[in-house]
């Protein structure tokens, strides 16, 4: 099976913009989570979206936002940019049942200027 | 907060030595956890787990210890590879949630 897909892998934006990233799981996974990671705060969970509904949230500004299709794809957004927004977000996939292991793709390299 | 915690941001090992990567954990839901492993520019990679009714985990060289009255788990390499060099992340999982809470990592460098 072809692995977790995230487009693009790197983004350079200015502040103020907003901008969307995506996420293919892999096939048959219909969980998809997103995580933030940078340097001083490791990796931090954004949310997560199973079969086209947001089931549990981080604790992250309203200004992160994500929505799920039915072919299980995910994107995130991020409106109003802020240099702190700089980071590298990933997306994870799983199989249903709940203590399996979530697989993650390469990541989108996210720079705010 | 950080629910989970790896105080050591750094550890160099030499190669064929063992290598030890702790992480203390705070929530007492977590039931089950995972270590990650993490290269520059890729995504982290599942390495190992282990649920809250065991002690102790094994896959090849790498095993996994969890000492639940301590609320610490520890992940042991032996023996200890150049491959092996990257950051480690451990993750607490609890049986209410769908979230990992992961800890900051750490970077293990192995010298030949």
């Amino acid at each position: 099976k072809a692995g977790v897909t995230q487009t693009p892998r790197y983004l350079i934006k200015t502040r103020g913009q907003q901008v969307t990233l995506s996420c293919s799981p892999i096939s048959g996974h219909r969980s998809v989570s997103w995580y933030q990671q940078t340097p001083g705060q490791g990796l931090q969970f954004l949310f997560e979206y199973f079969s086209e509904t947001q089931r549990n949230k981080g604790n992250f500004p309203g200004r992160f936002s994500g929505r799920q299709f039915s072919n299980s794809r995910s994107e995130m957004n991020v409106s109003t940019l802020e240099l702190g927004d700089s980071a590298l977000y990933l997306c994870a996939s799983k199989e249903e049942s709940h203590y399996n292991e979530q697989f993650f793709g390469p990541g989108t390299r996210l720079t705010v200027l | 907060d950080q629910q989970v915690k790896q105080n050591s941001p750094s550890l160099s090992v030499q190669e064929g030595r063992i290598s030890i990567l702790n992480c203390d954990y705070t929530n007492s839901m977590f039931d089950y956890f995972l270590w990650y492993k993490k290269y520059p520019a890729e995504g982290p990679t599942f390495l190992i787990s282990i649920s809250s009714i065991k002690d102790k985990n094994e896959d090849g060289r790498f095993t996994v210890f969890l000492n639940k009255s301590a609320k610490h788990l520890s992940l042991h390499i032996v023996p200890s590879q150049p491959g092996d060099s990257a950051v480690y992340f451990c993750a607490g999982l609890s049986n209410s949630g769908y979230a990992l809470n992961f800890g900051k990592g750490t970077s293990l460098l192995v010298t030949p």
